[in-house]
C-alpha cells in the first residue's frame, strides 16, 4: 500500500539532545499529524496541522506543515526518557473518506 | 470521557478460519476506521464507517469487512484468514474524519 518517506528510520538519543524526523510525500495532503506508539499500545496523537506552512507546538514537540503541502517536520527539544517510542507521521487528503495514510515511523532508542 | 476500547486484545486462529474484531468508539464520535498493521511497518487503511454505511475503502478484499452499529460501535470480520493476515489491527474513531484518536489494537496471528 502507499506509504510516505519517513526519515531516519531510527536513532539514538541522550537526554537533553534535541531531535529532529521529517516526512516526505509525493502527494499533496490537506493534515499531517504525528503520533507516538508505544510496544502493546495504539498511536497517541501528538500534533495536527491543517494548513500549510502551520507551525504547531506541544511542549517540547513542534511539527511544521510543508508549503509544498508534501512534506511535514516534527522536533523534540531536550529529549528525556520517555520521549523513547516509535513516532509515525500520517498524511490525509480528504477527511471524509478517513484514509491516513502513515510512513513506517521513527524508533527513538536510548543511547547505551 | 472514555476512549476507544477494542477486544480480544490477542487472538489465535487457524488459516482458513474467520475473525471477528470488535471495537467501541470514544464518547460523542461517530466515525470508526480500521487500521492493519504489519510488524515494523505503519498503520494501513482498511476502511471507514461513518452512520453504519462504509465511506472509504483500502486496497484490501472483499473478504474484509466491517459493521457499524447505531451505537457507532463496529466490527471488522476477516474471512477465510490467510498466514499475511497476522498484524496488529488498530480501530479508531473520530468526529467528522477529524483527529482520529486509536484504541491499543487486537494482536491477531494466523498459524
Amino acid at each position: 500500500g502507499q506509504q510516505l518517506n519517513q526519515s531516519p528510520q531510527s536513532m539514538f538519543i541522550q537526554e537533553g539532545e534535541d531531535v529532529s524526523m521529517n516526512c516526505t510525500s509525493s502527494s499533496i495532503f490537506n493534515t499531517w499529524l504525528w503520533y507516538k506508539q508505544d510496544p502493546g499500545e495504539g498511536p497517541v496523537l501528538l500534533i495536527a496541522l491543517y494548513k500549510a506552512g502551520e507551525l504547531t507546538s506541544n511542549g517540547r514537540l513542534t511539527a511544521q506543515f510543508g508549503i509544498t503541502r508534501k512534506d511535514s517536520f516534527l522536533n523534540i527539544s531536550a529529549s528525556i526518557p520517555s520521549d523513547v517510542g516509535i513516532y509515525f507521521c500520517a498524511g490525509q487528503i480528504d477527511g471524509s473518506q478517513g484514509n491516513l495514510i502513515f510512513g513506517k515511523g521513527t524508533k527513538l532508542s536510548v543511547k547505551p | 470521557e472514555t476512549g476507544v476500547t477494542q477486544s480480544p486484545t490477542h487472538l489465535i486462529k487457524t488459516r482458513g478460519q474467520q475473525v471477528t474484531l470488535r471495537c467501541s468508539s470514544q464518547s460523542g464520535h461517530n466515525t470508526v476506521s480500521w487500521y492493519q498493521q504489519a510488524l515494523g511497518q505503519g498503520p494501513q487503511f482498511i476502511f471507514q464507517y461513518y452512520r453504519e454505511e462504509e465511506n472509504g475503502r483500502g486496497n484490501f478484499p472483499p473478504r474484509f469487512s466491517g459493521l457499524q452499529f447505531p451505537n457507532y460501535s463496529s466490527e471488522l470480520n476477516v474471512n477465510a484468514l490467510e498466514l499475511d493476515d497476522s498484524a496488529l489491527y488498530l480501530c479508531a474513531s473520530s468526529w467528522g474524519g477529524v483527529s482520529y484518536t486509536f484504541g491499543s489494537g487486537t494482536r491477531l496471528t494466523v498459524v
